[in-house]
């Protein structure tokens, strides 16, 4: 059974670029939670897609977007980079239609410098 | 609205020694209570779960957690400190589709 994994694993950008994340999901998994991780603290939610929608967002802006294709695999969108976006972006998947007591599976994250 | 606030943001144990990391929560409706521990420059790892069962709740590694709904908090444990779980931990809180995390206690263990 492949974990979560997600690619690349570093990335350094300049203010005002764009970046895509990704993320493959645990065989079997349908749902993908998409997380940012500043340092020193715990993860905030971002979004989480199931079955190819997005089914429910966090506290972030437009610019933030994500996507998830027939596979499962998921791709996180930021545009405008600001430098306040540097951090450690977590990807989780999960199988369920995202209730409370499905399991996520984290992958190890990318860590998103922004300059 | 739901939160977890984790009481100290460092730890220090003795290797051996009783362990006990502090989670509190507020929620509006019956919590889904969560904790993670993180190693270095890895994702996050499920250790436990608490989803309204058993109050007192068995994890992997040794931990466990106890849920006390009338001080509304949901303390891990584990009775003796080995090396190997120096780490992040975090507390979590789900409410719909949303996990909301504490900021984290960083445990170390002092051999």
């Amino acid at each position: 059974e492949t974990g979560v994994t997600q690619s690349p694993t570093h990335l350094i950008k300049t203010r005002g670029q764009q970046v895509t994340l990704r993320c493959s999901s645990q065989s079997g998994h349908n749902t993908v939670s998409w997380y940012q991780q500043a340092l020193g603290q715990g993860p905030q939610f971002i979004f989480q897609y199931y079955r190819e929608e997005e089914n429910g967002r966090g506290n972030f802006p437009p610019r933030f977007s994500g996507l998830q294709f027939p596979n499962y695999s998921s791709e996180l969108n930021v545009n405008a980079l600001e430098l306040d976006d540097s951090a450690l972006y977590l990807c989780a998947s999960s199988y369920g239609s995202g209730g409370a007591t499905d399991t996520q599976y984290f992958g190890p994250g990318t860590r998103l410098t922004v300059l | 609205a739901q939160s977890v606030t984790q009481l100290g943001s460092h730890v220090s144990v003795s290797e051996g020694a009783l362990v006990l990391l502090r989670c509190n929560y507020s929620s509006s409706v019956p919590p889904y209570l969560f904790w993670y521990v993180q190693y270095p420059n890895q994702g996050l790892q499920l250790l436990l779960k608490y989803t309204s069962a058993a109050t007192l709740v068995k994890g992997i590694n040794g931990f466990e957690a106890e849920f006390k709904k009338s001080e509304t908090s949901f303390h891990l444990t584990k009775p003796s400190a080995h090396m190997s779980d120096a780490a992040e931990y975090f507390c979590a809180v789900r409410f719909g589709n949303q996990f909301y995390f504490g900021t984290g206690t960083s445990l170390t263990v002092i051999p």
